[in-house]
């Protein structure tokens, strides 16, 4: 079974503190990718990763950036943290057979409070 | 742009049945249809194709018309463990190399 696991379930930041989020997955998959999880907005991609230090923005990048220095881990990093950035972060990682049946795989997520 | 989710929230009791809507105002490949419970992750559920082929997952099956860029999502009898908020993702691009998902649909199945 594919794992994929975050950091933290909860962290409390307060504003103006730089923030790193960490994603691990352990079945060899290029394809990595950070959403948030807002009410009545679904997930909404932040960054997506398709190999070790590549990156691509994804639909909300803004206030945020991405790393990856391996190829099993993803890190979100919010270098200011801001209060409308309190929300549920979701990590997921994909394999890349090239078809549309590859499926994503979700880790538990991180619910981030910005005081 | 995120695909509209219909409708946003449903009550059923249990062995009653629900429809979940997708539609997408673009072409699609693919829609991959996920379910998150309560504080856990969101969970794979089945991917229908281009072609209008329906797929079965238990009781859940789905279809897809790519004529209307809809895809739906039916939960037949339903049971207390369906509850949860149902995703659809949808593939614009045919590798699945990013989903574009809906708002969600939460289901609360009582009995």
């Amino acid at each position: 079974d594919v794992k994929v696991t975050q950091s933290s379930r909860y962290l409390v930041k307060r504003t103006g503190e730089k923030v790193f989020l960490e994603c691990v997955q352990d079945m060899d998959h290029e394809n990595m990718f950070w959403y948030r999880q807002d009410p009545g907005l679904g997930l909404r991609l932040i960054y997506f990763s398709y190999d070790v230090k590549m990156k691509e923005k994804g639909d909300i990048p803004e206030g945020y950036s991405v790393s990856r220095e391996k190829k099993e881990r993803f890190s979100l990093i919010l270098e200011s943290a801001s209060t409308n950035q309190t929300s549920m972060y979701l990590c997921a990682s994909k394999g890349t057979s090239g078809r549309s049946t590859d499926t994503q795989y979700f880790g538990p997520g991180t619910r981030l409070t910005v005081l | 742009q995120q695909p509209v989710q219909s409708p946003q929230a449903v009550i059923l009791r249990e062995g009653e049945d629900a429809v979940i809507n997708c539609s997408s105002s673009k072409a699609l490949y693919s829609v991959h249809w996920y379910r998150q419970k309560h504080g856990e992750a969101p969970v794979f559920l089945m991917i229908l194709l281009k072609g209008g082929e329906q797929k079965g997952h238990e009781k859940i099956s789905a279809s897809f018309n790519e004529k209307k860029q809809q895809s739906s999502l039916y939960l037949t009898a339903s049971q207390l463990s369906y509850s949860g908020t149902y995703f659809c993702g949808t593939d614009l691009t045919g590798t699945a190399s990013k989903l574009t998902f809906g708002t969600g649909t939460r289901l609360q199945v009582t009995l």
